[in-house]
């Protein structure tokens, strides 16, 4: 049972281009959870999502930060016109459907604004 | 709004047992964790305990749980130059069971 897959592993983006981040959950996951680490701290939540739902939204940023999981296909965090500090590593964990249960990550990516 | 704190720094000689704490703010959190990091990777689940709990034990790991200072810890026995990474406490948030807050991080240091 593979994990959670995150990729690109790292990515480099100019001031104002558009960063796209992909994340496939485990199997059988069917919850999505978005975070963001800065360096030197510990990871801020930004996203929930189900198939096809944005079920809480409020750590992400309100202008240039989008995110989806569609039916088919991975969860989707997207980037426009980022910026020095969007500079970070961002994080994909998932659970199952059942609540209460333990999220877990994906070896998340890290994007670099030159 | 929801804190939670861990010292950033631990050194421990290889063979010894490692306590790493934490304390957090929100008093209705169902469930703590603890997550492990390696250099450049993403984070390990290493265990996690409910919060009617006082104790649990997994190998090498026991984390206890003081609900009434809100002080939770995880010790590592018989601490291995591989057990080196930074460590995250995390509790769920007051108005959700799925959004973690986590800590800072303790960064563990195994000399050999």
């Amino acid at each position: 049972n593979a994990g959670v897959m995150q990729n690109p592993r790292h990515l480099v983006r100019r001031r104002g281009q558009e960063a796209r981040l992909r994340c496939s959950p485990m199997k059988g996951h069917s919850h999505v959870y978005w975070y963001r680490q800065l360096p030197e701290e510990g990871l801020k939540f930004m996203v929930y999502l189900q198939k096809e739902n944005i079920i809480d939204e409020s750590g992400m940023p309100k202008e240039r930060f989008s995110a989806e999981f569609p039916k088919e296909g991975p969860s989707i965090l997207r980037i426009q016109q980022v910026v020095r500090g969007d500079s970070a590593a961002y994080f994909c964990a998932s659970s199952p459907p059942e609540r209460g249960l333990a999220q877990y990550f994906g070896p998340g990516t890290r994007l670099l604004v030159l | 709004g929801e804190d939670v704190e861990q010292s950033l720094f631990l050194s421990v000689r290889e063979g010894d047992s490692s306590v790493i704490n934490c304390t957090y703010t929100d008093s209705s959190s169902t469930y703590l964790y603890w997550y492990k990091q390696e250099p450049g990777a993403g984070l390990q689940l290493l265990t996690y305990i409910f919060s009617n709990m006082d104790m649990k034990q997994d190998q090498r790991l026991t984390v206890l749980l003081n609900k009434k200072d809100k002080h939770l810890s995880l010790r590592i026995a018989d601490t291995q130059t591989g057990d080196s990474a930074i460590y995250f406490c995390a509790e769920t948030a007051m108005d959700s069971s799925y959004k973690l807050i986590f800590g800072s991080g303790t960064r563990l240091l195994v000399r050999p």
